[in-house]
């Protein structure tokens, strides 16, 4: 079955530095991609996605690539921020399918 | 509302009594899920509503499950004779229709069989 594996945590970065959030996938057919934020006390939420192969979603700062040759679609930032420390889960939706399948989630913690 | 609000946040029973977990999506989303969340594990999918469609129940984990969605918006996951291993947190998620891939979270919650 369709499944996402995730880099284990806690990844523990000090402010500024680059971060990199491993996720890769199993999935038939072209699935679409995303990656959630939850911040402490807080429900997930979206911050990006990308719906095809070579698609690049980014936002707040945050960047993933779809790479199909190699099913992934890690997860990178060139400065984080102390603000930035939240769970990361990784997604996919399967084409034809409406029920999303998430990762174990790859805590992050910044420190100033 | 603003957003999915689920409750109670916590939820503390003992072994063997039944539990409702109460889900309000947000106002005009037609799509509903329910996840599961255990200690170091990813979220595990339960159920899926979409309008007035038959749920897709294919991630309840057994019979002790059930959930319901009334008049297409509030939901109730309801878990009978709870085990210790039913402990972890109960998600909601709502979007605007099976078309729309964004989901909305609520905060979940924390259900500790004793």
């Amino acid at each position: 079955g369709d499944s996402v594996t995730q880099m284990e945590g806690p990844v523990t970065l000090s402010e500024e530095a680059f971060l990199t959030i491993n996720c890769t996938y199993t999935a038939t057919g072209y699935p679409s991609l995303f990656w959630y934020v939850q911040y402490p006390g807080e429900g997930l939420q979206l911050l990006l996605k990308a719906t095809k192969a070579d698609d690049k979603g980014s936002n707040k700062g945050f960047e993933a690539t779809y790479r199909k040759e190699t099913t992934s679609f890690h997860l990178e930032k060139g400065s984080v921020q102390v603000s930035d420390s939240a769970v990361y889960f990784c997604a996919l939706r399967p084409g034809g399918s409406y029920i999303p399948t998430f990762g174990r989630g790859t805590s992050l913690i910044v420190h100033p | 509302g603003a957003g999915v609000s689920q409750s109670p946040s916590n939820k503390v029973t003992e072994k063997g009594k039944d539990v409702e977990l109460r889900c309000d999506p947000i106002s005009g989303h037609t799509a509903l899920y329910w996840y599961r969340q255990s200690l170091g594990q990813g979220l595990e999918f339960l159920i899926y509503f979409q309008g007035n469609s038959a749920p897709d129940k294919s991630g309840l984990p057994s019979d002790r499950f059930s959930a319901e969605r009334t008049g297409g918006s509030v939901s109730t996951l309801t878990i009978q004779r709870t085990q210790q291993e039913d402990s972890a947190v109960y998600l909601c998620a709502s979007s605007l229709g099976q078309g729309y891939e964004k989901l909305f979270f609520g905060s979940g919650t924390q259900l500790s069989v004793l």
